[in-house]
């Protein structure tokens, strides 16, 4: 079955504690994208990769992290995380960066991350 | 610099009634236009897209969607509610390939919660 998948589901954490949200999407598509998703504000990308080793940061970036070492994994890094980095995540994913404007893009069922 | 605004952050219909989920977009060139739906505790699923085709989109489970660039909208409707589209609904806009490229990045509205009376 062609999906997205994150890990864990659920995270409760405390500040400053390092942790990683893994994304892996077996579809081989090229691009991937973090968002976050807070109430009233709808989706907001974070960081973004169109290839292996290519990323580039999206509109709030600040206090994340990610690696594009492998085409399928694109995992996200909140090296120190505070409380104001409450919230869903979801990882996404499309087939190509050349024509990724008009693809669908394939969401992960969601990280919901609390810092305490 | 491209933006999608929801007008509505919550919207109520009776079962069989029309919906309507509005959306307005800025964009300074011409945009790809997508519609997604998020069920409680899912990720986010297409209803429908504009990739600049025919104005009049039709996607899943009975939505449709009409572009009319001198409106800058892309309202989202369906004819007939049914209690299992109580959800939440974004508007997204994501620019043409410049030069070959594009980034894919996608900018989303507000959201509509959607809910559904029997």
């Amino acid at each position: 079955e062609a999906q997205v998948t994150q890990n864990p589901r659920y995270l409760i954490t405390v500040t400053g504690k390092k942790l990683t949200v893994t994304c892996s999407q077996n579809m081989n598509h090229e691009y991937m994208s973090w968002y976050r998703q807070d109430p009233g504000l709808g989706l907001r990308q974070i960081y973004y990769s169109m290839n292996v080793e290519v990323t580039d940061k999206g509109d709030v970036p600040e206090g994340y992290k990610v690696s594009r070492k492998e085409k399928r994994n694109f995992p996200l890094i909140l090296e120190s995380p505070s409380p104001n980095q409450t919230s869903l995540y979801f990882c996404a994913s499309s087939k190509d960066r050349w024509t990724s404007g008009s693809n669908e893009q394939f969401f992960g069922p969601g990280t919901r991350l609390t810092v305490l | 610099a491209q933006s999608v605004t929801q007008l509505g952050s919550h919207v109520s219909v009776s079962e069989g009634a029309l919906v309507l989920l509005r959306c307005n977009y800025s964009s300074s060139v011409p945009p790809y236009l997508f519609w997604y739906v998020q069920y409680p505790n899912q990720g986010l699923q297409l209803l429908l897209k504009y990739t600049s085709a025919a104005t009049l989109v039709k996607g899943i489970n009975g939505f449709e969607a009409e572009f009319k660039k001198s409106e800058t909208s892309f309202h989202l409707t369906k004819p007939s509610a049914h209690m299992s589209d109580a959800a939440e609904y974004f508007c997204a806009v994501s620019l043409l390939p410049a030069g070959g490229t594009s980034y894919g990045k996608l900018t989303f509205g507000q959201g509509t919660i959607l809910t559904v009376h029997p």
